[in-house]
């Protein structure tokens, strides 16, 4: 089983809304990411999560705020987000966070933000 | 900082190969990747190649790798309309732990 599950599919937020997108897996991997994707581009990293701790932050800016409350559950809290903030972020997890583990990913989270 | 480059657009028709090409610019690249992404779903792993090979073959899936060159290659033989959707390759780049996404190959495949 190499699934890593996201909720929701779909959301709408205003620029004042708080809300959270979820990530899910069962592979015992130890590391978890954060991706962006803008419409015709490749995903960007946002964040890492390596045995719980934060590893990597590609300066993204506090109104992202990411969480791992174990090592299977992956959570983004969104808060005063901006019109281009918009786009489909993605989840994927790995068995360690090295070169030769690959990542796996998730459907992701269209996130429209009005 | 690292590069990764593709063509932006494949056509071919159905029953024929397709290659897509990459090319990369870290010297220290151990592991490189495939990844397909159909329309509004999420990153599909195909393949994965290690520096110290040349060729990997996987079902119809064939990796080619010129590491003297930095360039990868995926040839998907008898290409099927299910095989329509952005390619990517991959780098994991060690210097920042990351992994590098090229620009995404938009593969078409017609009847």
């Amino acid at each position: 089983d190499t699934e890593v599950t996201q909720t929701p599919k779909h959301l709408v937020m205003g620029m004042t809304n708080k809300k959270s997108l979820k990530c899910e897996q069962h592979m015992g991997h130890r590391a978890m990411y954060w991706y962006k994707q803008k419409a015709k581009k490749p995903p960007e990293l946002m964040f890492v999560y390596s045995y719980e701790k934060l590893s990597i932050n590609e300066s993204v800016p506090s109104r992202f705020s990411p969480e791992c409350p174990n090592s299977s559950l992956l959570n983004l809290h969104l808060h005063a987000l901006q019109p281009e903030d918009s786009a489909l972020y993605l989840c994927a997890s790995s068995q360690g966070s090295g070169p030769q583990h690959e990542q796996y990913f998730g459907p992701g989270t269209r996130l429209t933000v009005t | 900082g690292e590069d990764v480059e593709q063509s932006l657009f494949l056509s071919v028709r159905e029953g024929d190969s397709s290659v897509i090409n990459c090319t990369y610019t870290d010297s220290s690249s151990t592991y490189l990747y495939w990844y397909k992404q159909e329309p509004g779903a999420g990153l599909q792993l195909l393949t994965y190649i290690f520096s110290n090979m040349d060729m990997k073959q996987d079902q119809r899936l064939t990796v080619l790798l010129n590491k003297k060159d930095k360039h990868l290659s995926l040839r998907i033989a008898d290409t099927q309309t299910g095989d329509s959707a952005i390619y990517f390759c991959a780098d994991f780049w060690a210097n920042t732990d990351k992994l590098i996404f090229g620009t995404g190959t938009r593969l078409q495949v017609f009847p």
